[in-house]
């Protein structure tokens, strides 16, 4: 089915530094959703976005609803170990029949450095 | 409270064997999902229930049977499977299936096919 593009495919960084990560789409969706998932879980809600141009904040997490409503960032400040994991962009539009989808980006792997 | 909770943790069956995953959640939720998740890929959706009636089938094979006994449980019925459906099954729930809405993710099955 169809992802979106999420850049970058993995990242490598040392504890403390900042952390930026994005999703492209061809399409306009009407959610964006950011989701953090360690080894052997299921994914865990991070941040929610439902307007374009919209910032929103969670801790030292921020994200953004771009304002084509075709892409979104997420920022992580000041990194700690256990930040590690994959980070999934997910996007979501109205469906046919109104059954919406979640369409999936291909994910951020995140390593911290010792 | 976002919880999703998921039965078993993990489960090994052979081909012949027939098992079921179990889902739940108390958070009234109309919209109930199942997703296959592979080693290092972004889940893939695969049923949505909307107000317990099945919404969309993503062409998934017959082996799989989706059930929805009411509006807190979602079942996956597995038989005669192959040892390439071995992966992470993830259970979401959501308030209505619309694209405003915001996925939970429970913590998975992983299954194994031997």
């Amino acid at each position: 089915g169809q992802q979106l593009n999420q850049s970058p495919q993995s990242m490598f960084i040392q504890e403390g530094e900042d952390v930026s990560m994005n999703c492209t789409s061809s399409s306009i969706f009407n959610t964006w959703l950011w989701y953090k998932q360690e080894p052997g879980e299921g994914p865990v809600l991070l941040i929610a976005l439902y307007k374009a141009g919209e910032l929103t904040s969670n801790g030292r997490l921020t994200a953004q609803f771009g304002i084509t409503r075709k892409d979104s960032f997420l920022n992580i400040s000041a990194s700690i170990p256990s930040d590690v994991g994959i980070y999934f962009c997910a996007g979501q539009k109205v469906g046919n029949f109104g059954n919406e989808k979640l369409t999936f980006g291909t994910g951020t792997r995140l390593t911290i450095i010792p | 409270d976002t919880e999703v909770t998921q039965t078993p943790k993990h489960l090994v069956m052979g081909m012949t064997n027939k098992k079921s995953l179990k889902c739940e959640q108390h958070m009234g939720h109309r919209a109930m999902y199942w997703y296959k998740q592979k080693a290092k890929k972004p889940p893939e959706l695969m049923f949505v229930y909307s107000y317990e009636k099945l919404s969309i089938n993503e062409s998934v094979p017959s082996r799989f049977s989706p059930e929805c006994p009411n509006s807190s449980l979602l079942n996956l019925h597995l038989h005669a499977l192959q040892p390439e459906d071995s992966a992470l099954y993830l259970c979401a729930s959501s308030r209505r299936g619309v694209s405003t809405d915001t996925q939970y993710f429970g913590p998975g099955t992983r299954l194994t096919v031997l």
